[in-house]
């Protein structure tokens, strides 16, 4: 019984460049949220997706961040042309297809950008 | 603004003490309170969700919630070393999305 499933754990990227973070949710699981965490700092929601629909991304920046959560595979957060700032940890959640009570983690990735 | 406060600690405690953390939330329209361990470098792990006033019990755990105090807290019984970590209180309201709070950092010395 598979956990929400996060890849790669850890990504390292020049200023500049490209990251794509994946999320396979839990099984059964079609609600998948997005969230941030800067060192010393709390969890800050980012987006919550559901299957092919983005249902909330209040907390996405507007430039350079965007999701997906496609028919079939994994979620993807994108981040283009990356910066410093960017660099924390990326956790995935996701929630069962009945209720949105209870979020289960991913292992999450850490992001360090050069 | 929903804001969800904690005290940021740490919280020092001796093992087998009991250790009780707090949390302060400002939204009165909240519903579900939770809260979350995460051991350094790992991810967050539900160990409590409370919906109603009064208290709930599980294992070594116990949440307390009272809404007209706005205030949720866990009280950790008989403190281990292995308890040692930042516990992160979130609140929910109406919408999907739980606002958590920067967490508290508690350490259970031998």
């Amino acid at each position: 019984n598979a956990g929400v499933m996060q890849n790669p754990r850890h990504l390292v990227r020049r200023r500049g460049q490209e990251a794509r973070l994946r999320c396979s949710p839990m099984k059964g699981h079609s609600h998948v949220y997005w969230y941030r965490q800067l060192p010393e700092e709390g969890l800050k929601f980012m987006v919550y997706l559901q299957k092919e629909n983005i249902i909330d991304e209040s907390g996405m920046p507007k430039e350079r961040f965007s999701a997906e959560f496609p028919k079939e595979g994994p979620s993807i957060l994108r981040i283009q042309q990356v910066v410093r700032g960017d660099s924390a940890a990326y956790f995935c959640a996701s929630s069962p297809i009945h209720t949105q009570e209870t979020q289960y983690f991913g292992p999450g990735t850490r992001l360090l950008v050069l | 603004q929903k804001e969800v406060e904690q005290n940021s600690g740490p919280l020092s405690v001796p093992e087998g003490a009991i250790a009780s953390l707090n949390c302060t939330y400002s939204d009165r329209g909240s519903q579900s309170f939770f809260w979350y361990r995460q051991y350094s470098g790992k991810s967050p792990e539900l160990i409590m969700s409370i919906y109603s006033n009064g208290d709930k019990e599980d294992g070594r755990f116990t949440a307390q919630l009272n809404k007209a105090s706005q205030y949720v807290s866990l009280l950790i019984r008989d403190s281990q070393p292995s308890d040692s970590a930042t516990y992160l209180c979130a609140v929910r309201g109406g919408s999907y999305i739980p606002t958590f709070g920067r967490g508290t950092s508690l350490i259970v010395h031998p």
